[in-house]
């Protein structure tokens, strides 16, 4: 069985500040792992994903996430916070090999960025 | 190019009524979901359709029946709504059953009064 944490319903950056928002996820099987971002009254948007190979993963917009399998963390950071980054992120994890019935979703991180 | 379009994008019913939710994609995509997001719950899985002419339930599907209508369609029914249903409502899509990025339209933001 798949679970996924995010610490933080809501995360507050000033504009230029680093984003850092956390996940942790457990596992039984050696997982995928997903952000998606959702801006406001829009579906979700996939913005980069881990399924195998290099464990720092670079996405869309400047974000990216590294898979630490001993911290059971996929943490999503962008060096320098803008404006248009204010949205709400999930995390999400599907067994490898698994499809997209099988995706576990956090609860979600909604991301401020104050000017 | 669309993608994946939902339709209405807002609905409100009465307890007792009755409503599909209707969503196509154009990407040639084999695979179909509904979801539901709830405020601090995620997403979670209502019914999915790993290919045409099937289906299986999610995680939630109590309250819902769904329907592969062809490769491109895939509708969500609400029999009799409840409160409990207002919600909103995200169909996806994805290319095959194995593959892991999904699709998603822009929602239903549905109110049972």
């Amino acid at each position: 069985a798949q679970s996924v944490t995010q610490l933080g319903s809501h995360v507050s950056v000033s504009e230029g500040a680093l984003v850092l928002l956390r996940c942790n996820y457990s596992s039984s099987v050696p997982p995928y792992l997903f952000w998606y971002v959702q801006y406001p009254n829009q579906g979700l948007q996939l913005l980069l994903k881990y399924t195998t190979g290099a464990t720092l993963v670079k996405g869309i917009n400047g974000f990216e996430a590294e898979f630490k399998k001993s911290e059971t963390s996929f943490h999503l950071t962008k060096p320098s916070a803008h404006m248009s980054d204010a949205a709400e992120y999930f995390c999400a994890v599907s067994p490898s090999g698994g499809g997209s019935e099988k995706l576990v979703f956090g609860k979600g991180t909604k991301l401020t960025v104050n000017p | 190019n669309a993608g994946v379009t939902q339709t209405p994008k807002f609905q409100v019913l009465k307890t007792g009524q009755s409503m599909t939710l209707q969503c196509a994609q154009d990407m040639n995509h084999n695979s179909m979901y509904w979801y539901r997001q709830d405020p601090g719950m995620g997403l979670r899985l209502i019914y999915y359709s790993a290919s045409e002419g099937t289906t299986d339930k999610g995680e939630v599907p109590n309250g819902y029946n769904v329907s592969r209508l062809n490769k491109r369609e895939f509708s969500l029914r609400l029999e009799s709504a409840a409160p409990s249903q207002t919600s909103v409502y995200f169909c996806a899509s994805s290319a095959d059953p194995g593959t892991t990025e999904a699709f998603f339209g822009q929602g239903t933001r549905l109110t049972v009064v």
